[in-house]
């Protein structure tokens, strides 16, 4: 099972929006309504920020999901400072499996 | 909800290894659990499941070298790591399920690091 791709960074000012793209197969994003996006941040674990079409409690509305076709896509509206780090995506690909994105760094110039 | 891994540690190439992941805070039996691993400076990778009625799966990549399972009397998550390579060096965390790829809760991780 390859690896969904992503764009290696990405990067936006305060207050703008980003969208990162996740792209995958008919075998896993194109077929499953399954594609959660994670947060991490320097030594830290993953956190949960948009999952099963929705977003965790005490996760800010500025980040919302979509999918399109093959492509799932993460958008963070009004940029902050504390958004900056590292983005993952995930998704089932049948047969009790799992793959992930190679992930994306978010930069807040 | 708390999730602590112990076990990593240095171990030669073709050596085994077996992390742990005490839970706490909630009722354990009830969720399937996860492990994920992360390369230094490198992406998540899946690297095995359990449901709550002792099901597992495992990608191709560890299948028949690995094996989770789970003590629910304990708290505790398992994974046995055999045969190991240097491709498997990274930091695993075990994580909690509320659905196929989504984990609300994850451990601190724990680094293995495979090398002669």
């Amino acid at each position: 099972q390859s690896a969904l791709t992503q764009p290696a960074s990405v990067s936006g000012s305060p207050g703008q929006s980003i969208t990162i793209s996740c792209t995958g197969t008919t075998s896993d994003v194109g077929s499953y309504n399954l594609v959660s996006w994670y947060q991490q941040h320097p030594g830290k674990a993953p956190k949960l920020i948009y999952g099963g079409s929705k977003r965790p409690s005490g996760v800010s509305n500025r980040f919302s999901g979509s999918k399109s076709g093959n492509t799932a896509s993460l958008t963070i509206s009004g940029l902050q400072a504390e958004d900056e780090g590292h983005y993952y995506c995930c998704s089932y690909a049948g047969s009790s499996s799992l793959v992930f994105g190679g992930g994306t760094k978010l930069t807040v110039l | 909800v708390h999730l602590v891994e112990s076990g990593g540690g240095l171990v030669q190439p073709g050596g085994s290894l077996t992390l742990s992941c005490a839970a706490s805070g909630f009722t354990f039996s009830i969720y399937d659990m996860h492990w994920v691993r992360q390369t230094t400076g490198k992406g998540l990778e899946w690297v095995s499941a359990i449901g709550t009625t002792d099901d597992t799966y495992y990608p191709d990549s560890v299948r028949g070298r690995f094996t989770i399972s789970r003590e629910n009397a304990g708290n505790t998550l398992y994974l046995q790591m055999n045969s190991l390579r240097a491709g498997d060096t990274a930091v695993y965390y075990c994580a909690r399920a509320i659905g196929w790829g989504e984990f609300d809760f994850w451990g601190q991780g724990t680094l293995v690091t495979v090398s002669s």
